[in-house]
């Protein structure tokens, strides 16, 4: 079993959509959360961490649902720079050890 | 500021020849450094991590090797390139004690021809 599970979409919505992307893992030891966003050919780039508060930044709003091993990721208001992959990461401390895993990711296209 | 280096950018190499990628990072001392291999429309696959100089930690078997010469420096080795070795690498780091938040190199893309 994976330890993330992410729709890999693609997900392609207007400008100015609201759109949002869900992702679960499967360790309850599970530490940390985060999304990256990755452009095409390029490297991985943290766009936020994710707290189990809910936390926003911008147009970004991240949720964790720890009882249900669940993150979710909103964008509001769709920009055509968004168009990207995200990738869902969480942190798992095991023995020695404090490493991420990745989701395979999210496409998003943003349309004009 | 930090910043992480990684070079070359892309490298066309044959079946059977060598490797070796390096990576450097900058404005930040005892990092741990990462190698992770990406193979088209896959997800991250970490190889190796490295707490310190001379300390590896293989994540899988493979064709390939990693080293750590010097605190901010990671390179990543094989002696014998296969079709399969063929994927984007990318070295990353984060700071000790941390949430792990990891920061990533611009990555090499290799095709074994």
């Amino acid at each position: 079993r994976k330890e993330v599970e992410q729709d890999p979409g693609p997900f392609n919505v207007p400008e100015g959509a609201t759109v949002a992307f869900n992702c679960t893992y499967s360790n309850s030891a599970s530490q940390s959360f985060f999304w990256y966003r990755q452009d095409c050919r390029k490297e991985p780039k943290l766009l936020m961490s994710v707290y189990s508060s809910g936390n926003e930044d911008g147009r970004f709003t991240a949720q964790l649902n720890r009882a249900s091993q669940y993150i979710s990721l909103l964008i509001r208001d769709s920009k055509l720079s968004d168009s990207a992959t995200y990738l869902c990461v969480v942190n798992i401390k095991q023995t020695g050890a404090n490493n991420l895993f990745f989701g395979t990711g999210t496409r998003l296209t943003v349309i004009p | 500021s930090q910043t992480i280096h990684q070079w070359p950018a892309t490298l066309v190499q044959p079946v059977g020849s060598p490797l070796s990628l390096e990576c450097t990072v900058e404005g930040t001392s005892n990092p741990n450094l990462y190698w992770y291999r990406q193979a088209a429309g896959r997800g991250l696959q970490l190889l190796f991590y490295s707490v310190g100089i001379g300390q590896i930690s293989s994540e899988v078997p493979q064709n390939l090797s990693a080293s750590r010469p010097q605190d901010r420096q990671f390179i990543l080795s094989s002696k014998k390139l296969l079709l399969s070795d063929s994927g984007f690498y990318l070295c990353a780091w984060s700071v000790k004690g941390s949430k792990n938040i990891q920061y990533f190199g611009a990555g090499t893309r290799l095709s074994v021809l």
